[in-house]
Order: structure tokens, then sequence, then C-alpha cells
């Protein structure tokens, strides 16, 4: 199966500054159709998760310009551009590329310095 | 709008059974895959089981494979998950998700597996 390793596991950041938080998995995610499907899910405090990101880079409906995905064979990055309130949780990468099974990373948990 | 209502949560004894199921509205249910992810308390996300549109296709994580048993009734826009021979690292939120298009998760039900 597929590894997957976040890399902080905790992040803390002051209100306004930019966060982000590394992705690596143990094989390539480059699917034989050419894609990557790597996707980034946000779970807020006493929420389910909500999917941020999907195929590396495009962000989900509703989701601000301030979350990017980037990254490409083994190696991805979510980054917040400036952390509000609102974004304290915990993230997690997740591949659907080598699938059955899917894997997410441990999750990387935000909170407000 | 896609809504996925689990239920059948709770607390059962070591070695008991459990048969979770999520009840899908606000899409064609019978047209997509759907998956059972978990989350022990305080813990990351661990993907347990999957089944095809059409239930000819199941998945299992290894750590229940044997135990659990996939399934769904199209015809009542319903998935379950049938748990067996329960142990205490099976306790954790079951979250029903369609994973399709846009990764659509329930509100989960808790299992608790305690003496």
């Amino acid at each position: 199966d597929v590894v997957m390793t976040q890399s902080p596991l905790s992040l803390p950041v002051t209100l306004g500054q930019p966060a982000s938080i590394s992705c690596r998995s143990s094989q390539s995610l480059v699917y034989s159709d050419g894609n990557t499907y790597l996707n980034w899910f946000q779970q807020r405090p006493g929420q389910s998760p909500r999917r941020l990101i999907y195929k590396v880079s495009n962000r989900d409906s509703g989701v601000p310009d301030r979350f990017s995905g980037s990254g490409s064979g083994t190696d991805f990055t979510l980054k917040i551009s400036r952390v509000e309130a609102e974004d304290v949780g915990v993230y997690y990468c997740m591949q659907g590329t080598h699938w059955p099974p899917g894997s997410f990373g441990q999750g990387t948990k935000l909170e407000i310095k | 709008e896609v809504l996925l209502v689990e239920s059948g949560g709770g607390l059962v004894q070591p070695g008991g059974s459990l048969r979770l199921s999520c009840a899908a509205s606000g899409f064609t249910f019978s047209t997509y895959a759907m998956h059972w992810v978990r989350q022990a308390p305080g813990k990351g996300l661990d993907y347990v089981s999957a089944i095809t549109s059409n239930g000819d296709t199941t998945y299992y994580a290894n750590s229940v494979k044997g135990r659990f048993t996939i399934s769904r009734d199209n015809s009542k826009n319903t998935l379950y998950l049938q748990m067996g021979s329960l142990r205490a690292e099976d306790t954790a939120v079951y979250y029903c998700v369609k994973p399709f298009p846009y990764y659509s998760w329930g509100q989960g039900t808790l299992v608790t597996v305690s003496s």
C-alpha cells in the first residue's frame, strides 16, 4: 500500500501569516491516464472532513483562494497564504491513484499561535 | 444537495456485531460507488471498505477483512456495513463517503467496542 507522510504534524501559525504543509508519498502518484490523484481535506473541530483540493492543485467549489496546492510525483504541498481563524483544524492529504485502497496522511493540526 | 446520514452506531462488547446504515439522498444513489472511512478517537482517517455502484465489487482494509461486509440496497438508497467479531481497535466514528465527484461525507456514527 502507498504510505502518505505529512509534515509537520503540528503547525502553530499567527493570524494573517502563511502556512505550508508537506505531503510525500511512497510511490509516484501519476496515474496511467496522466492525472495525479492527490487530494487535500480539511477537518474542523467537531466536523466531518471536507475536500479542499483535488488532483494536486484544483480548488473545490467554495474553497477560498488563499488555499493552494502544488507538487508532482511524490512531493506535494498545501499552502494557505494568510491564515484566518476559521482555518483551525486538521489537514489531511490523500491519494486516490493507487486504488484500492486510498490512503491518508497522518494529519497536520493547524492552530493559531 | 447530497445528504448522507449514518445510523446504527453504539456500544457493543468485544466479539459482538453491529450493522451500520447510511441513508443517501440528493443524488442518483445507484450510479455511484460508496465508501466507509473511520476515525478512531483523536486519530486520523482510515479507509475501511468500498463498493461499486451495482455492488458487484467490494474492497476491505486488511484490518477488517473477514469480519466486515459492505453491501447496498439501491432500491432503498442505503449503504450498509455489517461488522462482526468486533475488537476494541474498531472503536471509531464511521463515515459514509460518496467519493465522486466532490467527496461528500456524512456526519458519522460512533461505534464503541468495550466491555
